[in-house]
């Protein structure tokens, strides 16, 4: 199977940094996909990593490590509006599908 | 706006019957992919098309099916409806450069 392990809930507090891991099966990996996803509405994309490293998007930064199959999500000076559901999403190689395996989220939660 | 459309948005029905759900595609991607999100489980993939053609499979029952017409708009037919296929339906479109892909709004399936 190609299992994504993440936390399934986090809670942080308003202003502070949090970290989400993930971790995945490296074999036919071809891209990690972080998406943010709010209660009962659509998946939206976060960021997007292929190559080893630091992604870096305002209040957000992305990091992978292909060898070891892991990346975390980077949330610096949280809002309360960051409380949802964030997703990892791998691409695996295949034929010329550009499918992705998401794992279950982790579900993030900001207190005052 | 997403750019994605799906319809209906919300779908309640009994058991053992059939829907049709819709996805129109962001103007311009030739792919789309079908997702089911239930309460405990992560976005789960379906099925892909690409210009018309079934491109990737993952778990989509027999009762499942779906289709992609020339406009490229896609829908999703379940039938013999069963009270576990009550779930949030996300239709996804992309480009085919692999960079990801953008989520429609969703159709919540209730059946009772």
């Amino acid at each position: 199977g190609q299992n994504i392990d993440q936390p399934t809930e986090m809670t942080a507090t308003e202003g502070a940094i949090v970290q989400i891991n993930c971790t995945y099966q490296t074999s036919g990996f071809n891209g990690l996909f972080w998406y943010q996803q709010h209660a009962g509405e659509a998946p939206t994309f976060l960021s997007y990593n292929v190559l080893d490293g630091l992604e870096e998007k305002g209040r957000f930064s992305s990091f992978l490590s292909r060898s070891k199959g892991y990346s975390y999500l980077l949330l610096k000076e949280l809002q309360m509006k960051d409380s949802a559901s964030y997703l990892c999403a791998v691409r695996y190689s295949g034929a010329g599908s550009y499918q992705l395996t998401f794992g279950k989220g982790t579900k993030l939660s900001v207190i005052p | 706006d997403s750019g994605v459309t799906q319809t209906p948005k919300h779908l309640i029905t009994a058991t053992g019957q059939r829907v049709t759900l819709r996805c129109s595609p962001r103007s311009g991607d030739l792919s789309v992919y079908w997702y089911q999100q239930s309460l405990d489980q992560g976005l789960q993939f379906l099925i892909q098309y690409y210009n018309g053609e079934e491109r990737a499979k993952g778990n989509i029952l027999e009762r499942f099916s779906a289709q992609q017409f020339p406009d490229l708009h896609s829908e999703l037919n379940l039938s013999s409806l069963e009270l576990g296929d009550s779930a949030l339906y996300f239709c996804a479109s992309s480009s085919g450069t692999g960079r990801g892909y953008t989520f429609g709004s969703g159709t919540r399936l209730t059946v009772v």
